[in-house]
C-alpha cells in the first residue's frame, strides 16, 4: 500500500452505536490530521497529531475521540453521534519541520459516514 | 483572519474548452503558502501544486497552469483543453501559522467542474 489509506470507506451507524475510523500513512510522515467535510461547510480541521501527541483539538465535540498509537496510525472513535455528524471524514499526513509552512498534506480517500 | 474564497460554485464546459478556476485569499501574514487540490468522485483530495508567497512566477504543468498575483491576492488555476477526466471538485487552500508551531490549511468552498464530451 502506498500513500494514505482509510478504512472503512463507507459506514452507516445508529446514534447509539460505537464505531472507529482507521487511517494509516505509508509516507514516513510525522504529523497526521483528521478533517471533516460536510455538505454545508468547507473542509474543517478537527485534530492534529505530531509523533503521537495531540497538538490541536479544534473545538470538536467529545463524541469524537482520536487516538494515535504511533506515527503511522490514526483512529477516530465515534460514539453517540448525531445525524448532523454525517459527513466525509478525511485523514491526512505531512512531514512537519520546525517553523516550516511549506509542508504539503497528503490525504486519504476518506470514510463516508451516515448517522441514522 | 485568514480566508479563502472560491466564488464559482459550479462550472460546466464542453471537452477541449479552456477553463479558469478563481481563488482569492486573505491573510495578514507575509509568509504563506497556497495550494490547489483536486477531489474526484472517489473522494480523495489529490495534491496539485504548492506556491509560496515570495514566488510570483506562473507555473505550467502539462495542461495545468497557475497564475499567482499578490497584488490582487489571487491564485487562479487554468485547465487548457479540458477533458472529461478533469471533472472533479477543485479546492484552493492557504497555509498559515497555527498553534504549536503547526500550519493550518484553510480551504475554500471548492469549485465543481463538469466537463462534458
Amino acid at each position: 500500500e502506498t500513500g494514505v489509506t482509510q478504512t472503512p470507506r463507507h459506514l452507516v451507524m445508529g446514534m447509539t452505536n460505537k464505531k472507529s475510523l482507521k487511517c494509516e500513512q505509508h509516507l514516513g510522515h510525522n504529523a497526521m490530521y483528521w478533517y471533516k467535510q460536510s455538505a454545508k461547510k468547507p473542509l474543517e480541521l478537527m485534530f492534529v497529531y505530531n509523533f503521537k501527541e495531540q497538538t490541536e483539538n479544534n473545538s470538536v465535540p467529545s463524541r469524537f475521540s482520536p487516538e494515535c498509537p504511533n506515527s503511522s496510525h490514526l483512529f477516530l472513535h465515534l460514539h453517540t453521534l448525531q445525524p448532523e455528524d454525517s459527513a466525509l471524514y478525511l485523514c491526512a499526513s505531512s512531514q512537519k519541520s520546525q517553523g516550516n509552512l511549506q509542508e504539503t498534506q497528503y490525504f486519504g480517500p476518506g470514510t463516508r459516514l451516515l448517522v441514522l | 483572519a485568514q480566508k479563502v474564497t472560491q466564488a464559482q460554485t459550479e462550472i460546466s464546459v464542453v471537452e477541449k474548452e479552456d477553463v479558469t478556476l478563481d481563488c482569492v485569499y486573505e491573510t495578514r501574514d507575509t509568509t504563506y503558502y497556497l495550494f490547489w487540490y483536486k477531489q474526484p468522485p472517489s473522494g480523495e483530495l489529490v495534491f496539485l501544486i504548492r506556491r509560496n508567497s515570495f514566488d510570483e512566477q506562473n507555473e505550467i504543468s502539462g495542461r495545468y497552469s497557475w497564475n499567482f498575483q499578490k497584488s490582487t491576492s489571487s491564485f487562479n488555476f487554468t485547465i487548457t483543453a479540458s477533458q472529461v477526466v478533469d471533472s472533479a471538485v477543485y479546492f484552493c487552500a492557504l497555509s498559515a501559522p497555527f498553534s504549536g508551531g503547526y500550519n493550518k490549511l484553510i480551504f475554500g468552498a471548492g469549485t465543481r467542474l463538469a466537463v462534458h464530451p
